[in-house]
């Protein structure tokens, strides 16, 4: 497997305009993750999914972001409208739960730098 | 709820000391796993240990060793005669196991520069 895969790998954009990250986990991971990591707050969970499924949002910010997955093997996270204070490292990552608990670790892909100007 | 400190922000070593990063967690879990991740330069997150809060042995890799002492809630990292690529930003995270998946609440992160 390639690992997750996350596009792209950088973005600028102006304020005010919409961003999309996307994000492919690995094949047969459960649970799908959107971290945010900025140099105040350090890296910090946006929104997980458990088989597509929105599971824990209260880490997205405001209204302004929104996260979908409409299948197993596809994840976007988006920004409408975009403000300078959104420029961060947006990082995505899945992992599989067995019987006895989480797998052994959260796999990262290699994250989406963005900057709003 | 739950909390990693990493009170270390910057630490500077000579090549090939010894250098220990320390991670204080707090939880009201009885069972969670604490993990190590590295982050390089090049930016992306490097997977170093899981250890579940119901082994408190120390575990050895290399160069690199761990010490969790649940009395003190700590889950500490030391490098053994560091090297200049052991220059990174290192990051103690905790997930508790109600989470389901690896929900991970992280640390700070320590800058660690490991000059020649």
């Amino acid at each position: 497997d390639a690992g997750v895969i996350q596009s792209p790998r950088h973005e600028v954009t102006e304020m005010g305009q919409e961003v999309t990250l996307r994000c492919k986990p690995i094949s047969g991971h459960d649970y799908l993750f959107w971290y945010r990591q900025t140099m105040m707050r350090g890296l910090e969970l946006l929104i997980y999914f458990n088989n597509n499924v929105p599971i824990d949002d209260s880490g997205m910010p405001e209204d302004r972001f929104s996260a979908k997955m409409p299948n197993a093997s596809f994840s976007t996270l988006k920004i409408q409208p975009s403000e300078p204070r959104d420029s961060a490292v947006y990082f995505c990552a899945s992992d599989h739960r067995g019987t006895g608990g989480p797998n052994t670790e959260a796999f990262f892909g290699q994250g989406t730098r963005l900057t709003v100007v | 709820a739950q909390k990693v400190t990493q009170a270390q922000t910057e630490i500077s070593v000579v090549e090939k000391e010894d250098v220990t990063l320390d991670c204080v967690y707090e939880t009201r879990d009885t069972t969670y796993y604490l993990f190590w991740y590295k982050q390089p330069p090049s930016g992306e997150l490097v997977f170093l240990i899981r250890r579940n809060s119901f082994d408190e042995q120390n575990e050895i890799s290399g160069r690199y060793s761990w010490n969790f002492q649940k009395s003190t809630s700590s889950f500490n990292f030391t490098i053994t005669a560091s090297q200049v690529v052991d220059s990174a930003v290192y990051f103690c995270a905790l997930s508790e196991v109600w989470n389901a998946g690896n929900m991970l609440t992280f640390g700070g992160g320590t800058r660690l520069m490991v000059k020649p």
